[in-house]
């Protein structure tokens, strides 16, 4: 059974960081590529950014509101993804769901989400 | 304001087909064959209902499926059940910087 865990959230600051991790398990984690989906309270889901599996480059996409400020990594031996968020804003408050990417960019299965409070 | 339009609501009573339209550009759904439509219910995770159009994974009823027709994707869910009722997103691959966009959500209520 496919499992995805999240953890790490919290209250942070404006202009602070926190790091979520996600533990897998359940499926090769090495082989496959992986997501971070967030939701904002109340509202819909916003695709965040994606890690590749290192057999397809170990790259990383991400989308335009958190460039430059969030980055995701991988520990293939410890079959857990990570999202290291930066310079926080008020906006970044979600609910943060990793998920695994499928062959057709959609996401077959998602963790139980962490929320991320970004408040002074 | 997402990138996919959806209606904000559809209703309809039990046994009735419904369907939830998710409209994009050329860039989007009307591009790739990259639409997928996910199940939310209150509280929980959102659960892959259809991908790459109108593929069903493994125990999604079949009273649900999926379409496409130039840039706008559908979600159709046959004979309604009670445990329906939920929020339905679609998404697509785009080829803007973006890499992937959501609609902005359909709230399904069973009458």
């Amino acid at each position: 059974e496919v499992q995805l865990v999240e953890s790490g959230g919290g209250l942070v600051k404006p202009g602070g960081s926190l790091r979520l991790s996600c533990a897998a398990s359940g499926f090769t984690f090495s082989n496959a590529w992986m997501s971070w989906v967030r939701q904002a309270p109340g509202k819909g889901l916003e695709w965040v950014g994606r890690i590749k599996s290192k057999t397809d480059g170990g790259t990383t996409d991400y989308a335009a509101p958190v460039k430059g400020r969030f980055t995701i990594s991988r520990d293939d031996s410890k079959n857990t993804l990570y999202l290291q968020m930066n310079s926080l804003k008020t906006e970044d408050t979600a609910v943060y769901y990793c998920t695994t990417e499928g062959d057709g960019y959609n996401h077959d299965y998602w963790g139980q989400g962490t929320l991320v409070t970004v408040s002074s | 304001q997402s990138a996919l339009t959806q209606p904000a609501s559809v209703s309809g009573s039990p046994g009735q087909s419904i369907t939830i339209s998710c409209t994009g550009t050329s860039s989007d759904v009307g591009g790739y064959n990259y639409v997928s439509w996910y199940q939310q219910h209150p509280g929980k995770a959102p659960k892959l209902m259809i991908y790459e159009v109108s593929n069903r994974p493994s125990g999604v009823p079949d009273r649900f499926s999926g379409s496409k027709s130039g840039n706008t994707a559908s979600l159709t869910i046959s004979g309604l059940q009670a445990e329906d009722e939920a929020d339905y997103y679609c998404s697509s691959y785009t080829s803007s910087s973006t890499h992937v966009v959501f609609g902005g959500g359909t709230k399904l209520t069973v009458l």
